[in-house]
C-alpha cells in the first residue's frame, strides 16, 4: 500500500525567509498529491494541489515540486510569515482514497 | 468557512459509554470520509463512504461504526468506548472521485477522550 512520510517533525523559519517543507511517498502508482494546512484547533485546509503530470504548481505564496524519480514531493512557501504557523501534511493517491503522511509543525520566528 | 460541521467539539466519557460523533456537510458531496489523528499528527482514514447505504472500512482497523442514511449525514459510533479510543477524529467530504485528484473539505474535529 501507499505510505508517505515528512523529513521533518518539527521547522523553524524567520519570519520573512522562505519555508520548504519535504515529503517522499512510495507508491509510484500514486498520480495525486496535495498539500494541507492545519492550525490549532482546526481541521486540515486545502493549500495546492499537483497531478503526476506536472512537476511544478505554484499558487499564492506557496510552490509544489514533485520529482517523481525519486518519489519526493515538497512545499516551498516564499516570505513565511507568523500566519503561516501550523502543522503541514502532504497526501497522496492513486487508485485509493488520500493517504497522509505525519505532518511538520512550522515555527516562524518573528 | 468549510460547510461541514462535527459535534461534539470535545468530549469526555467513562469506559464503557457509547458515544456519537455527528458529521454533517451542505455542500452535497457524495462522498464522506473519517479520519483518526493520533498525537504524531498522522491521519488514518477508518470509514468512508461512495453515497448513501454505501459504507466502506479504511486502512485502519477501528472498532467504530458507521451509517449513510442521508447524504449530509455521517455519524460514527462506539458502543462501548475505552481510552484506547482516545483521539482525534476528523470528518471529510468531497464531490470528486473516491480515488484520484481530489480536495477534501474537513470539518473541525471531534476530539473524543475516554478516562
Amino acid at each position: 500500500g501507499e505510505s508517505v512520510g515528512l523529513h521533518l517533525p518539527t521547522l523553524s523559519v524567520q519570519e520573512g525567509d522562505n519555508s520548504i517543507i519535504n515529503c517522499a511517498y512510495s507508491n509510484s502508482a500514486s498520480d495525486y498529491f496535495i498539500w494541507y494546512k492545519q492550525e490549532s484547533g482546526k481541521g486540515p485546509q486545502f493549500i495546492i494541489d499537483i497531478r503526476s503530470n506536472m512537476d511544478k504548481r505554484q499558487g499564492q505564496r506557496v510552490t509544489v515540486l514533485l520529482n517523481k524519480t525519486v518519489k519526493h514531493l515538497s512545499l516551498q512557501i516564499a516570505a513565511t510569515q507568523p500566519g503561516d504557523s501550523a502543522v503541514y501534511f502532504c497526501a497522496a493517491s492513486g487508485n485509493t482514497p488520500l493517504v497522509f503522511g505525519k505532518g511538520t509543525r512550522l515555527s516562524v520566528i518573528a | 468557512e468549510a460547510d461541514i460541521y462535527q459535534t461534539p467539539r470535545y468530549l469526555v466519557i467513562g469506559t464503557g459509554k457509547k458515544i456519537t460523533l455527528e458529521c454533517s456537510q451542505t455542500m452535497g458531496h457524495d462522498k464522506m470520509y473519517w479520519y483518526q489523528q493520533d498525537p504524531g499528527m498522522e491521519l488514518h482514514l477508518i470509514h468512508y463512504s461512495y453515497g448513501v447505504n454505501s459504507t466502506e472500512k479504511g486502512d485502519l482497523s477501528s472498532e467504530s461504526t458507521v451509517s449513510r442514511i442521508r447524504t449530509e449525514h455521517f455519524p460514527l459510533t462506539l458502543e462501548s468506548a475505552r481510552p484506547s479510543h482516545t483521539s482525534q477524529y476528523l470528518c471529510a467530504s468531497t464531490s470528486g472521485p473516491l480515488s484520484g485528484a481530489n480536495v477534501l473539505t474537513f470539518g473541525a474535529g471531534s476530539r473524543l477522550t475516554v478516562l
